[in-house]
């Protein structure tokens, strides 16, 4: 099985929509993160989280939203999906034994998202 | 604003060339360095990691990392088909999140 799992793969959606994307994790990682990629503009930082109780905000989190239900679980959420959120949604894991080889980061297979 | 630049291609070589894929960072306090490789579609996967100015090799890839100057390098030798991708340089201070370049893509005609 997959160590890092994203759910759904592909979704479309209607303008105006609430979506959650989900990612779960078998690695014991504390760390865990949401980007997207767009063509051309390479992968961006969306939100991250260090532990359960430590959310922030990345590069471009304007119009989206996360949760952290456990150590396994984060979730990202766009609460009135908009067209140019279209894009493919990754999710990725790290460590935190404080060293520096412990910021290696895993990613889950992708969730490709079409706001229509 | 830190940033990671990188070529974005296309890196045309010949099937068997030395391909040298180069990142430059702008944060000096960086301190751990990656490069990932993506296939269309897929999820980026880690190749090489690398810590210390010098090389490391792994296979037919080579990292290079010369701080002083802030770059970072892969070679990949003896290059296949099965190579062409996008390939992604990571760069990170100890602790936080990766800043990712945009990604070189490389074509290994055969």
């Amino acid at each position: 099985d997959a160590d890092v799992t994203q759910t759904p793969r592909n979704r479309i959606t209607k303008t105006g929509k609430r979506i959650m994307l989900e990612c779960s994790q078998t690695k014991g990682h504390d760390r865990m993160y949401w980007y997207r990629q767009d063509p051309g503009l390479g992968l961006r930082l969306i939100y991250y989280s260090f532990d359960v109780k430590d959310i922030n905000k990345g590069e471009i989190s304007d119009g989206y939203s996360v949760s952290r239900q456990a150590q396994a679980k984060f979730s990202l959420s766009l609460e009135s999906a908009i067209p140019n959120q279209t894009a493919l949604y990754f999710c990725a894991t790290s460590d935190s034994t404080g060293t520096i080889t412990a910021d290696t980061q895993y990613f889950g297979p992708g969730t490709r998202l079409t706001v229509l | 604003q830190k940033e990671v630049e990188q070529n974005s291609g296309p890196l045309s070589v010949p099937e068997g060339a030395i391909a040298s894929l180069n990142c430059t960072y702008s944060d000096r306090g960086s301190q751990s360095f990656f490069w990932y490789r993506q296939y269309s579609g897929k999820s980026p996967e880690l190749i090489m990691s690398i810590y210390s100015n010098g090389d490391k090799e792994d296979g037919r890839f080579t990292a290079q990392l010369n701080k002083a100057s802030q770059y970072v390098s892969l070679l990949i030798r003896d290059s296949q088909p099965s190579d062409s991708a996008t390939y992604l340089c990571a760069v990170s201070r100890a602790g936080t999140a990766l800043i990712f370049g945009k990604g070189t893509t490389l074509s290994v005609s055969s």
